[in-house]
């Protein structure tokens, strides 16, 4: 079974301070690793994923297979950074590639 | 840049109707995805569509539920008689090929009274 795991529901940082949203993972397959975002009244962007390796917005994570983990890690929070933040995970078996997503945190840069 | 869109953005329902979601994927995608949020919950996988038929669907996906590709640009979600439990928002997505990003609208806020 397809787990992910956000343990925080709300991370309040101020601006400049580094961010740092946990997500663990459960899947017995290779899986693939997203972040989503999604800004108030906006639709779910897509923020980052583990194949790519690149830095959006600042934002990083790295695929922790040991711990099981891709944490999403910015080193100075901005205000437009405020948001709600999903952790998905995909299995690379089967056709369907669906998405588990975490309850999501939401993160609020307060100036 | 091409988007997924949904229609309506909301609908409310009396108990026992059925609905009607509708979403058009991006257009040169093949993959289409419907997943749905309880108010307060995380978002849920429903079902997957791939060459015109079902690849995977969720327990939530039982038989009230179906799902159609009606022409060549629309993705439906037909729930035949809603429940109050049915309420949520409704999401779409569509990726264009396997192991490619998907691609989510902006959602179909479902009320059921």
């Amino acid at each position: 079974a397809q787990r992910v795991t956000q343990p925080e529901k709300l991370l309040s940082v101020f601006k400049g301070a580094p961010v740092e949203l946990k997500c663990n993972y459960s899947y017995s397959g290779s899986p693939e690793l997203f972040w989503y975002v999604q800004y108030s009244r906006q639709r779910l962007q897509l923020l980052l994923r583990h194949i790519s390796r690149e830095s959006i917005k600042g934002f990083t994570a790295d695929l922790n297979k040991g711990e099981t983990s891709f944490h999403l890690k910015k080193p100075f929070a901005q205000e437009e950074d405020s948001a709600m933040y999903y952790c998905a995970l995909s299995g690379l078996t089967g056709g369907g590639n669906k998405l588990t997503f975490g309850t999501g945190t939401q993160l609020k840069v307060e100036l | 840049e091409p988007e997924v869109t949904q229609t309506p953005s909301h609908q409310v329902t009396q108990m026992g109707q059925e609905v009607i979601l509708r979403c058009v994927p991006i257009s040169n995608h093949l993959y289409f995805y419907w997943y749905r949020q309880i108010l307060g919950q995380k978002v849920e996988f429903l079902v997957s569509f791939y060459n015109n038929e079902i690849s995977e669907k969720s327990e939530i996906f039982d038989d009230q539920f179906s799902v159609e590709r009606p022409d060549g640009s629309n993705f439906t979600l037909k729930i035949r008689s809603t429940k109050l439990e049915d309420s949520a928002m409704y999401f779409c997505a569509s990726r264009q090929d396997s192991g490619e990003t998907q691609y989510f609208g902006p959602g179909t806020r479902l009320l059921v009274l």
